[in-house]
């Protein structure tokens, strides 16, 4: 296991579609975190969980998203009924459950809504 | 709340010169900071953090940063750029989540560095 693997890389859908993306953290890591990043801008925070429990969700998550982590090992991004301004790289990224401890992101999704 | 400023959009450096990147934080009570770097259509790289105790950190490929808490600054710098550090640099502070210990980052808005050779 070398990393936070996502799949896929890039995905181009219309408009109303529905949309999955997949994060598979570092094997020993029990925190998972989805961020998304526009052209221009940084990343923001969009979800976390610890183990299989999620536990905090930012206002940017509408109702349109969902995310879940049936086992506590890989986790699942869904977006109902895209929109265009949900165009932009989806990040996962995974830490161990360390105070300080830094976060290692995937390589993302990228989501064209067209 | 908390924010993190990086106030240059595009920094320039011919190679073999010293290199600056700013960043300046606001946070309540004592900052956890991070640098990442992101190269084009790829995730994000950590470099080094800042949790506590020395204000020079020291990460990857030669980078380091200096915290300086009276001017809430943590600057990355690097003594002899190469063109093949030409990216998109963040900076991020580490803020706590409400529930339990976990934290979640903050980021700033980045910085492109350009290397010249």
């Amino acid at each position: 296991d070398t990393g936070v693997s996502q799949d896929p890389r890039h995905k181009i859908t219309k408009r109303g579609q529905n949309v999955t993306f997949r994060c598979d953290p570092i094997s020993e890591h029990n925190r998972l975190y989805w961020y998304r990043q526009t052209l221009g801008q940084g990343p923001e925070f969009l979800t976390y969980f610890q183990n299989e429990a999620q536990l905090e969700k930012s206002r940017l998550l509408s109702d349109r998203f969902s995310a879940e982590r049936p086992k506590g090992s890989f986790s699942t991004l869904e977006i109902q009924r895209t929109e265009q301004g949900d165009s932009a790289m989806y990040l996962c990224a995974s830490s161990l459950e360390v105070t300080g401890t830094e976060a290692f992101f995937g390589q993302g999704t990228r989501l064209t809504v067209v | 709340a908390q924010s993190v400023a990086q106030p240059e959009d595009q920094v320039n450096v011919a190679e073999g010169n010293p290199l600056t990147v700013k960043c300046t934080y606001s946070v309540s009570g004592n900052p956890y900071l991070f640098w990442y770097v992101q190269y084009p259509n790829r995730g994000l790289q950590f470099l080094l953090k800042y949790i506590t105790g020395d204000n020079l950190v020291k990460g990857s490929y030669g980078f380091e940063a200096e915290f300086n808490k009276s001017q809430t600054s943590f600057h990355l710098k690097k003594p002899s750029a190469l063109v093949s550090d030409s990216a998109l640099y963040f900076c991020a502070v580490s803020v706590r989540i409400s529930s339990g210990s976990a934290r979640q980052l903050t980021f700033g808005s980045g910085t492109q560095l350009t290397v010249l050779p």
